[in-house]
C-alpha cells in the first residue's frame, strides 16, 4: 500500500462548480498536511497548509482533515478557469521530507 | 524574502552526455535542499536531500549525483545521460528551523529532453 494516494483524474468541471479534491494515506504518524497547486511547466506553490485535523479556510479554498479516516480533502468554491492545474497533496510527520501524491488534474471550463 | 533559481530552464542533451542542474537559494541560511524529477503525467521523485553542506541523502540508486559545495547552492550531475532521465528537474527548499512539517518552496524547474 502506497503512503499517499491520489486520484489522477482528469477532472472536468464548469466554471463556478464546487471541487472536491482528496488525498488517502497510510501512516497514522503524519501530522502536517499541504496542497500544492502546480501550473503546466512551473514549479509547485503552496497553496495550503492544515496541521493535525480540522478545517482551515483561505478565500474559495478550504483545506480539511480527518485523521480518524486518514483522510484530507481541498475544496474550491466558485471554480474559475484560472484554477486550472495540478493539485498535490503533501504530508509529514515532522522533521522528515513531504511525502507528496501522485497530483489530481483539474480543469475548470469556461 | 526567499528566492529559489534554477537554470537551465529548459536543456537538451544526447544519451551519454553529461549534466549539470544549477540551484540557489536567496534569501534563508542552512536551508534543507532537495531534488525532485518529474516525469510526464507522473508524480514527484524525491531524487536527493541535504540537510547541510556536503550532506547528501540519496532516495534512488541510478546514474544521478547530487552534490552541495555551498551552503545554498545544490547540483545534480550525471556522467552520462540515458534516455530515461528526461522529465521536469525540480529544486525545492524547507526551513526546519522555521518549521518541522518540513514546507517545501519549489523553483521554477528545467526542462530535460534526453535525446
Amino acid at each position: 500500500q502506497k503512503e499517499v494516494e491520489q486520484d489522477p483524474g482528469p477532472l472536468s468541471v464548469p466554471e463556478g462548480a464546487i471541487v472536491s479534491l482528496n488525498c488517502t494515506y497510510s501512516n497514522s504518524a503524519f501530522q502536517y498536511f499541504m496542497w500544492y497547486r502546480q501550473y503546466s511547466r512551473k514549479g509547485p506553490e503552496l497553496l495550503m497548509y492544515t496541521y493535525s485535523s480540522g478545517n482551515k479556510e483561505d478565500g474559495r479554498f478550504t483545506a480539511q482533515v480527518d485523521k480518524s479516516s486518514k483522510y484530507i480533502s481541498l475544496f474550491i468554491r466558485d471554480s474559475q478557469p484560472s484554477d486550472s492545474a495540478t493539485y498535490l497533496c503533501a504530508m509529514s510527520r515532522g522533521n522528515t521530507p513531504l511525502v507528496f501524491g501522485k497530483g489530481t488534474r483539474l480543469s475548470v471550463i469556461a | 524574502s526567499q528566492t529559489i533559481h534554477q537554470w537551465p530552464a529548459t536543456l537538451v542533451q544526447p544519451v551519454g552526455s553529461p549534466l549539470s542542474l544549477e540551484c540557489t537559494v536567496e534569501g534563508t541560511s542552512n536551508p534543507n535542499l532537495y531534488w525532485y524529477r518529474q516525469a510526464a503525467g507522473r508524480g514527484l521523485q524525491l531524487l536527493f536531500y541535504s540537510v547541510g553542506i556536503g550532506q547528501i541523502s540519496s532516495e534512488v540508486p541510478q546514474n544521478l549525483s547530487a552534490s552541495r559545495p555551498q551552503d545554498r547552492q545544490f547540483i545534480l550531475s550525471s556522467k552520462k545521460l540515458l534516455l530515461s532521465d528526461s522529465g521536469f528537474y525540480l529544486c525545492a527548499w524547507s526551513s526546519r528551523r522555521d518549521s518541522p512539517a518540513d514546507t517545501q518552496y519549489f523553483g521554477p524547474g528545467t526542462r530535460l529532453t534526453v535525446l
